[in-house]
């Protein structure tokens, strides 16, 4: 079964500092991950994903997350952090197959202070 | 991207009715559509997978007496709360997949607030 662990319920950094979420997986086969953001009562915004390839991966917002396969995770960076990027953040995973739903972590809350 | 709309954006019912909310992908057809359930500060939980022409796979612990589920076409997958409770408010979340089988994309409705009074 696949499972999405998210360890921190909340990162606090300060403006202009780098960021990290982090996010390990558990899947079987090759995983396909995604990050997600989401502002208070509003749908999901896709960040970004890794299906294949350069296991860095740039996304929206200045927003990059590195796959490790060897320690099944997915962090997700940011070099300089803005206030504007205080918001809840989802990783999630699913399997190479058709038909399967994304699993998400329980997310994980920024808190960007000025 | 592809577009995925959710209506009603809110809906405040009584305890006992029952609520329809919609998901429509506008702009491609899914013949696979996902529900989720939101509560508050808390994570995504997947609750069926709505499928074109044949029966809803529901998650473990998910009634499927409760949250029914009707894919009435490729673009379009309804979830009705029958006989709703305060319990069941929630956010309400539809995604639909879109692209080639292994390595599509998912996209994702902006979400149903229900509200059962």
């Amino acid at each position: 079964a696949q499972s999405v662990a998210q360890p921190e319920d909340q990162v606090k950094v300060a403006e202009g500092n780098p960021l990290t979420v982090k996010c390990t997986y558990s899947v079987s086969g090759n995983p396909y991950l995604f990050w997600y953001v989401q502002y208070p009562n509003r749908g999901l915004q896709f960040l970004l994903k890794y299906i294949t390839g350069d296991n860095l991966v740039k996304g929206s917002y200045g927003f990059e997350a590195e796959f490790n396969k060897s320690q099944t995770s997915f962090h997700l960076k940011k070099p300089s952090a803005l206030v504007s990027d205080s918001a809840l953040y989802f990783c999630a995973v699913r399997e190479n197959q058709a038909g399967t739903a994304l699993i998400f972590g329980k997310g994980t809350t920024l808190s960007v202070s000025s | 991207g592809a577009v995925v709309s959710q209506h009603p954006s809110r809906v405040i019912c009584k305890s006992g009715t029952s609520v329809k909310i919609e998901c429509r992908s506008l702009d491609f057809q899914a013949t696979t559509m996902f529900w989720y359930r939101q509560f508050p500060k808390q994570s995504l939980m997947l609750m069926a997978t709505s499928n074109e022409g044949s029966k809803a796979t529901y998650e473990q612990g998910v009634e499927k007496d409760k949250f029914l589920i009707n894919h009435a076409s490729l673009t379009l997958s309804t979830l009705t709360v029958t006989s709703a409770h305060p319990e069941d408010s929630s956010f309400y979340i539809c995604s639909a997949p879109e692209g080639l089988a292994g390595s599509y994309e998912q996209y994702f409705g902006p979400g149903t607030r229900l509200t059962v009074t």
